[in-house]
């Protein structure tokens, strides 16, 4: 069956822009979660979504936001873009939850310049 | 707050040699979960480890835990070269759908 697919795999964006990137899950996952893997804070998590609900919140400002649809895709919102928000943006499916493992997906490398 | 902390942070080995690497953390858990990760790419579970068990194999891999301690290894027997990666443990904070919190990871180096 076809993993996780997040997109797009690379981006190059500007201090103050914004950012939206798109995961979609295993067939049949509910749970989606994101983490920001930086080489100085390992990785953080985000958030995470079960049926369309958010189900549990990391310590990131608010500029930080996700959603779930109904099919389970999701994406996550970065705004008003910071250096420091340069990292690997990880997506992770899992049936019901991480306490299930989590499948996860390549990954979205954001270079903010 | 980090929940889980994987010890050494670098292992450098021969190839056929085992590899163990330590989790510790800090508060009560539901399971245990180790993760590998080759060179910035996403991470691939490896096993689960509940808290009412106390060892769990698959293939080369055997992971132990020690709810007493707090505490979990990870042993990879006859390592090979493919098994250079990053390792990290993640664990819940005690109930059924929790958020996992990730270590830092250990650094593994096999060395053909």
């Amino acid at each position: 069956k076809a993993g996780v697919t997040q997109t797009p795999r690379y981006l190059i964006k500007t201090r103050g822009q914004q950012v939206t990137l798109s995961c979609s899950p295993i067939s049949g996952h509910r749970s989606v979660s994101w983490y920001q893997q930086t080489p100085g804070q390992g990785l953080q998590f985000l958030f995470e979504y079960f049926s369309e609900t958010q189900r549990n919140k990391g310590n990131f400002p608010g500029r930080f936001s996700g959603r779930q649809f109904s099919n389970s895709r999701s994406e996550m919102n970065v705004s008003t873009l910071e250096l420091g928000d340069s990292a690997l943006y990880l997506c992770a499916s899992s049936l019901a939850g991480a306490n299930y493992g989590y499948t996860f997906g390549s990954g979205t490398r954001l270079t903010v310049v | 707050s980090q929940q889980g902390e994987e010890d050494p942070q670098a292992l450098s080995i021969q190839e056929g040699e085992n590899a163990t690497m330590n989790c510790s953390y800090k508060t009560s858990i539901n399971n245990l979960q180790w993760y590998r990760q080759n060179s910035g790419r996403g991470l691939v579970h490896l096993i689960l480890i509940r808290s009412n068990e106390r060892e769990k194999h698959s293939g080369r891999l055997r992971v132990t835990l020690d709810t007493s301690k707090k505490s979990s290894s990870l042993l990879i027997t006859a390592s090979r070269a493919a098994d250079t990666a990053s390792y990290f443990c993640a664990t819940d904070a005690g109930t059924s759908y929790d958020k996992v919190i990730f270590g830092p990871g250990t650094s593994l180096s096999v060395i053909p």
